[in-house]
C-alpha cells in the first residue's frame, strides 16, 4: 500500500530537548516536503527536498532541520524546542510537482506539544 | 506572488442541504488549483484539481468545484451533505511550471442531523 509514515504521531516534551520526527514514504517520490498546521493558519510549509541530499527551506524554516541521506526518508529535527513550535506536522511526498497530475500524499501527523 | 483566501473558517450545514465552500486565489500566471480533505486525526486526501482541461472538475465522494477566472475564484460544492462529510477542506494553489503549493487557511464543515 502506497503510504507516507510519520512516527511517533503524538510528542509531549519540554523545551530545549532535541527531538526528532520521522518520515518514511514507500512511493519512490523525489520530492518530500514538512508542514505545520496551525489554527486559522493553514499548512506552512517548513522544509523541503528534491531529492537526495537536496534540502531548501520553505516559509517556516526557522529553529528547524531536516535531512535527506536516503529518498525515502525526510526526518524533521528540533534542536531546541521551544513551546512556539507546538504544533500539527505534516510529511508530504510526491513526485516533482512540475505539473497538474502530481498528487501530494500526506502522513497521519504528529501532534507535537512542548512545555 | 500567489495566495489562496478561503472565506468562512467555520461552516455549519443541515443534513441534506447545499454544501458551498469558497475559495478565491490570487496568481499572475495560469494556477493549478486543488481541494483537499482532512478527516479528524488523519492527513490530507486529494479530493478534486483543476488542470485547465476543463472549467467544472468533479471530484470523489460527489463534490466537484468551478474555476471562474474572471472572478479568481474556485468555490467547492455539494448537491446534498451527508454526516461523512464533516472535516476540514484546504483549497490549495500551484502555479505552473512551479514546484511550491500554497495552502488556504481551511474551512471547517459541520453537518447537522
Amino acid at each position: 500500500e502506497a503510504q507516507v509514515t510519520q512516527n511517533p504521531r503524538y510528542l509531549i516534551t519540554v523545551t530545549g530537548k532535541k527531538l526528532t520526527v520521522t518520515c518514511s514514504q514507500n512511493m519512490n517520490h523525489e520530492y518530500m516536503s514538512w508542514y505545520r498546521q496551525d489554527p486559522g493558519l493553514g499548512l506552512r510549509q517548513i522544509y523541503y527536498s528534491m531529492n537526495v541530499e537536496v534540502t531548501d527551506k520553505g516559509d517556516v524554516p526557522e529553529g528547524y532541520k531536516v535531512s535527506r541521506k536516503e529518498k525515502r526518508n525526510f526526518p524533521l529535527i528540533l534542536e531546541s524546542p521551544s513551546p512556539n513550535q507546538t504544533s500539527l506536522y505534516f510529511c508530504a511526498s510526491s513526485p516533482i510537482p512540475q505539473g497538474p497530475n502530481t498528487e501530494a500524499f500526506f502522513g497521519q501527523g504528529t501532534r507535537l506539544t512542548v512545555v | 506572488a500567489q495566495s489562496v483566501t478561503q472565506l468562512g473558517s467555520h461552516v455549519s450545514v443541515s443534513e441534506g442541504a447545499l454544501v458551498l465552500l469558497r475559495c478565491n486565489y490570487s496568481s499572475s500566471v495560469p494556477p493549478y488549483l486543488f481541494w483537499y480533505v482532512q478527516y479528524p486525526n488523519q492527513g490530507l486526501q486529494l479530493l478534486l484539481k483543476y488542470t485547465s482541461a476543463a472549467t467544472l472538475v468533479k471530484g470523489i465522494n460527489g463534490f466537484e468545484a468551478e474555476f471562474k477566472k474572471s472572478e479568481t475564484s474556485f468555490h467547492l460544492t455539494k448537491p446534498s451533505a451527508h454526516m461523512s462529510d464533516a472535516a476540514e477542506y484546504f483549497c490549495a494553489v500551484r502555479v505552473t511550471g512551479g514546484f511550491k503549493t500554497i495552502f488556504g487557511a481551511g474551512t471547517r464543515l459541520f453537518v447537522k442531523a
